[in-house]
């Protein structure tokens, strides 16, 4: 069955660093997303990405952070300058755009920021 | 925009038994579902059961099932003869159903079953 893939399982990393996020969508998926999750939070929408250019951000979504899908599998998460409160569990997720719009979600990445 | 309430932050349940958990939403959208994740300690986000909002009958899968109150914007998820491993963090979701919009989570409710 297919799934959505993330890479790394977990980052740690200094405040201040950049991070690359990186997510494989389910091949014939067109809508993706990225969420993320604070320890004990409920999970947040970040944004959403279609054809290539951002269809919607959050307020959380502020000029540190950019998405990007390079080729044709990956979809990227690139936060530029790490704070402590970036630390959470991000997760990716994809649409096939079909009438359902259930969307996949990849299995996380942990982010630490120390 | 949705917003999503989520009014028991734990619930536990006897293994074997039935257990209830609620779902409160507000919407504009006329057209939208309904879904219920599940975050086992892996943390992974597993879709339960989704709802079209314009069908009437509730949904059903296997032990799983929603009492879906569309009035009374209300979509409680039931759970049947509980399992260990239905123990997780459970999730509700509106999301409209144009244009592949974004999912908008509650606070979740914290199910424990008790052996």
């Amino acid at each position: 069955e297919p799934e959505v893939t993330q890479t790394p399982s977990h980052q740690v990393t200094q405040m201040g660093q950049e991070v690359i996020l990186r997510c494989v969508p389910i091949s014939n998926h067109l809508y993706f997303y990225w969420y993320r999750q604070i320890l004990g939070q409920k999970v947040e929408f970040l944004v959403s990405f279609y054809n290539n250019e951002i269809s919607e951000k959050s307020e959380i979504f502020d000029d540190q952070f950019s998405v990007e899908r390079p080729d044709g599998s990956n979809f990227t998460l690139k936060i530029r300058s790490t704070k402590l409160e970036d630390s959470a569990m991000y997760f990716c997720a994809s649409t096939s755009g079909g009438a359902v719009n259930e969307q996949f979600f990849g299995p996380g990445t942990r982010l630490t920021v120390l | 925009a949705q917003t999503v309430t989520q009014s028991q932050p734990e619930m536990s349940v006897q293994e074997a038994e039935t257990v209830t958990l609620s779902c409160t939403y507000d919407t504009s959208e006329s057209d939208y579902y309904l879904f219920w994740y599940k975050q086992p300690p892996s943390r992974q986000m597993i879709l339960v059961i989704r709802q079209e909002a314009y069908k009437q009958q509730n949904a059903t899968e296997n032990r799983f099932s929603v009492n879906f109150q569309k009035a009374a914007k209300s979509f409680s998820l039931k759970i049947s003869d509980s399992q260990l491993g239905d123990a997780a963090m459970y999730f509700c979701a509106p999301a409209s159903n144009f244009g592949n919009e974004k999912l908008t989570f509650g606070t979740g409710t914290r199910l424990t079953i008790i052996p």
